[in-house]
């Protein structure tokens, strides 16, 4: 069935620093990543995504990367900050099954002063 | 906009009892709500997917008679649990979803826990 697997399960990085995840999906036809950053016992809220058709995205200090071929793409957070502290979860859309998204397992980012 | 609304927030109830939970999506017509269960530490799994008027079509391993979905309008799906047992505890999320567009929006989840 479709998977998506992400990398690393904790980063722990000095503020200021960047840091970047990794996820790889299987299905072919996947054609929406989004990225959410959950605070705990918070819902889901989505910091960036991309399409299908584009391979880099840039919000300030958040970057996505696509690389359709490989079936890979990752989160890159620039100067960080100690409230970029969270779980962090990939997702990936399910082709043609209207919205449907598969998770990867979730990054916790440790973001230290 | 794009406000999801979830009720309660949190339950506690007694192992053999059935528990609802309400799923709202409150400026928008949702054609599709997704439900979830985070166990701490763990990611989203997808228990199931509603659409408006029609069955919910359950994810590999989640029974369909315990969890009853129900997708009585384009703006309210509801989830039960029922006979809820202690190893149900866990954190339930919805998602509302419009066709034609590519973002899910989430509830702020209801924490069930089963005593």
């Amino acid at each position: 069935g479709e998977n998506v697997e992400q990398h690393p399960s904790t980063l722990s990085v000095q503020e200021g620093d960047s840091a970047v995840i990794k996820c790889t999906y299987s299905d072919s036809a996947s054609n929406y990543f989004p990225w959410y950053k959950q605070e705990l016992g918070k819902r889901p809220q989505l910091i960036i995504d991309i399409r299908s058709n584009v391979g880099e995205k840039k919000d300030q200090r958040i970057a996505v990367t696509l690389n359709k071929t490989a079936k890979h793409f990752s989160l890159h957070i620039t100067e960080t900050q100690p409230e970029d502290s969270a779980v962090y979860f990939c997702a990936a859309s399910i082709g043609n099954q209207g919205g449907k998204l598969i998770f990867g397992q979730g990054t916790e980012l440790s973001v230290k002063p | 906009g794009a406000v999801v609304s979830q009720h309660p927030s949190w339950v506690i109830c007694k192992s053999g009892t059935s528990v609802k939970i309400e799923c709202r999506s409150l400026d928008f017509q949702a054609t599709t709500m997704f439900w979830y269960r985070q166990f701490p530490k763990q990611s989203l799994m997808l228990m199931a997917t509603s659409n408006e008027g029609s069955k919910a079509t359950y994810e590999q391993g989640v029974e369909k008679d315990k969890f009853l979905i129900n997708h009585a309008s384009l703006t309210l799906s509801t989830l039960t649990v029922t006979s809820a047992h202690p190893e149900d505890s866990s954190f339930y999320i919805c998602s509302a979803y419009r066709t034609g567009y590519y973002e899910q929006y989430f509830g702020p989840g209801t924490r069930l826990t089963v005593t």
